[in-house]
């Protein structure tokens, strides 16, 4: 499968603590993206980091990219209880088409 | 202003049947979408369609037929409707360009009784 994996599957953490989840992918890349979905929303694009970057911030989102290692993560710092969505990344080979992982679904208490 | 809307929201509806969700940008892209997201939350990309032409079509049952009557607005239509068919169909747009990011609708629930 073409298809992106990504772990963990799930992760619980408290409030101010911060996230970080993998993603890996087998074929090359032009660029990879994170995705955030809420509960019975559509995705919302997060960040965008091109095959020849390998570290992309954004307000409290760190993203990196290993093109040798075919893998990503995103950190989520001073996580908050809005932060609770499911996390998937994305990657094009080339053209528009998006290839998603399998998703992190991350759950932030009080 | 919603962006990406898609109509409707839930769709409950018999074996056998024919359906159509309908979706409409209004962020003047060029290039739209439909993804379907199975039970498990595996997204994946069934068509594309750059300013009213096919561009993507994924292994899809040929049950499913894309319509892009202008470049603001793609139709997913789906005829004789199975179990299998149960999921979240999501509807996308973005510029052209695969490093352009896509915006999604908030989805449609088809359930197939």
């Amino acid at each position: 499968s073409q298809q992106g994996e990504e772990d963990p599957q799930a992760l619980s953490i408290q409030e101010g603590e911060n996230a970080t989840m993998n993603c890996s992918y087998k074929t090359s890349i032009n660029n990879l993206q994170w995705y955030r979905q809420n509960s019975g929303r559509g995705l919302v694009h997060l960040i965008l980091i091109r095959s020849n970057e390998r570290e992309k911030h954004s307000g409290r989102l760190r993203v990196t990219l290993d093109t040798s290692k075919k893998s990503s993560s995103l950190l989520i710092t001073a996580s908050r209880a809005a932060d609770t969505a499911s996390y998937f990344c994305a990657f094009t080979g080339g053209g528009n088409k998006l290839t998603f992982g399998t998703g992190t679904q991350l759950k932030v208490e009080l | 202003d919603t962006a990406v809307s898609q109509t409707p929201k839930y769709l409950v509806t018999q074996m056998g049947n024919d359906k159509s969700i309908k979706c409409e940008q209004n962020l003047g892209h060029d290039t739209m979408y439909w993804y379907k997201q199975d039970s498990k939350k595996f997204l994946k990309i069934m068509f594309s369609y750059n300013n009213k032409e096919l561009i993507i079509n994924e292994t899809v049952p040929n049950r499913f037929s894309p319509k892009s009557p202008d470049k603001a607005h793609l139709n997913l239509h789906i005829n004789s409707l199975e179990l299998g068919d149960s999921a979240v169909y999501f509807c996308a747009s973005s510029q052209a360009g695969g490093f352009q990011p896509q915006h999604f609708g908030d989805g449609t629930r088809l359930s197939i009784l």
